[in-house]
């Protein structure tokens, strides 16, 4: 079955670019749409964005301004960038496979078991 | 952006307990609503899509219904491995949204 992992440093210091990869194994990234996910210590659940294989995105206008979501297809990976941290990205970070399962509707199934990144000089 | 809300945000119970949890949005959502399982450290798994169908995994204790702006989660029967928090997850438009949680944990 499908597995999701993530990777990338643990720790950034303020003002600078957070980097995430997430790796896709037991099957192709080049299908579904891939998104990531964070989760402040102890707070619910925030959706970042998503990126379609083709390289479609879309954004949550929150953090638009500082994401981007970039996808690998001959790795099987996809990746995070988030600019000009501060501690208020602190969080644990998860990547998702998103399936489409009808127009417009969508799950987000499965998970990674996501990566704490800590801002922090 | 659509808010979510759920109540209770906490709530105590049995084993063997019916439990049901209240996810309404800010606007319709048609029944563009999935429900999410979180244990303490680990990631969110997907119970309930199209807010009352069933991942493959999910026991039957566990059902979903509504649509428009008001959904439920019942678990008609607690088990231990039920003790954890749920959230909604509304994918009708962007950005998407979750519900602010809601921890279900032992009496």
């Amino acid at each position: 079955q499908v597995q999701l992992q993530e990777s990338g440093p643990g720790l950034v210091k303020p003002s600078e670019t957070l980097s995430l990869t997430c790796t896709v194994s037991g099957g192709s990234i080049s299908s579904y749409y891939w998104s990531w996910i964070r989760q402040p210590p102890g707070k619910g659940l925030e959706w970042i964005g998503y990126i379609h294989y083709s390289g479609s995105t879309n954004y949550n206008p929150s953090l638009k301004s500082r994401v981007t979501i970039s996808v690998d297809t001959p790795k099987n990976q996809f990746s995070l960038k988030l600019s000009s941290v501060t501690a208020a990205d602190t969080a644990v970070y998860y990547c998702a496979r998103v399936v489409e399962y009808s127009y417009g509707s969508r799950w987000f199934d499965p998970w990674g078991q996501g990566t704490l990144v800590t801002v922090s000089s | 952006a659509i808010q979510m809300t759920q109540s209770p945000s906490s709530l105590s119970a049995s084993v063997g307990d019916r439990v049901t949890i209240t996810c309404r949005a800010s606007q319709g959502i048609r029944n563009d609503l999935g429900w999410y399982q979180q244990k303490p450290g680990k990631a969110p798994r997907l119970l309930i899509y199209a807010a009352s169908s069933l991942q493959s995994w999910v026991p039957s204790r566990f059902s979903g219904s509504g649509s428009g702006t008001d959904f439920t989660l019942t678990i008609s029967s607690l088990q231990p491995e039920d003790f954890a928090t749920y959230y909604c997850l509304q994918d009708y438009n962007y950005p998407f949204t979750f519900g602010p949680g809601t921890k279900v944990d032992i009496k």
